[in-house]
């Protein structure tokens, strides 16, 4: 099993500076990499598949990176609606697996 | 627009079952991939099993193997999970996806409550 480990487990950051989240795999995963926001009560909604690529109608301040075991993603300019907790998923191989999460908050 | 809604989550005691299920509307069910996955109380996601779009392809989580059972009826453009032998371990908010890799559509949840 990939163990999927992300850092910091909390972050914070003030309205309109930058986010930058990481996310390390146990063994290589390729680009086979999602990122996904969750809001308390809300389902995750899915960001960033292909480790870079955006999903369909996720804004441009969000950019991911990375492939292999390191990974990143950074929120360029932080908005009121972007504090939530952020999760990695590898896809390389089953089972498939999410990180712990990160949590943004307001600083 | 797309829209899943899972249904038949509850309180059950351990050792005992539960199907739930999850009606898909707004796409063509038949050609998409279909994922369980759940997330227990204050914790992260858990990955539980995806079936393919014929369901001919099944995988499941090592947690769950031999005790749930996931199937779909593409006439009925529902996707199902049958749990069995339930554990407190399996209290969790099950979400049902759109897709098996990186899932872009997902239900608002059912929750699952094990407990005597």
């Amino acid at each position: 099993e990939i163990v999927m480990t992300q850092s910091p487990a909390t972050l914070s950051v003030s309205p309109g500076e930058r986010a930058t989240l990481s996310c390390r795999a146990s063994q290589s995963v390729s680009s086979n990499l999602a990122w996904y926001q969750q809001k308390p009560g809300q389902a995750p909604r899915l960001l960033i598949y292909g480790a870079s690529t955006r999903a369909t109608g996720i804004p441009a301040r969000f950019s991911g990176s990375g492939s292999g075991t390191e990974f990143t993603l950074t929120i360029s300019s932080l908005q009121s609606e972007d504090f939530a907790v952020y999760y990695c998923q590898q896809y390389n191989n089953w089972l498939y697996s999410f990180g712990q999460g990160t949590k943004l908050e307001i600083k | 627009q797309v829209q899943l809604v899972e249904s038949g989550g509850g309180l059950v005691k351990p050792g005992g079952s539960l199907r739930l299920s999850c009606a898909a509307s707004g796409f063509t069910f038949s050609d998409y991939y279909m994922s369980w996955i759940r997330q227990a109380p204050g914790k992260g996601l858990e990955w539980v099993s995806y079936i393919s779009s014929s369901g001919s392809t099944i995988y499941y989580a090592d947690s769950v193997k031999g005790r749930f059972t996931i199937s779909r009826d593409n006439a009925k453009n529902s996707l199902y999970l049958q749990m069995n032998s339930l554990r407190a371990e399996d209290t969790a908010v099950y979400y049902c996806a759109r897709g098996a890799a990186s899932p872009n559509y997902w239900g608002q949840g059912t929750l699952v409550t094990v407990s005597s």
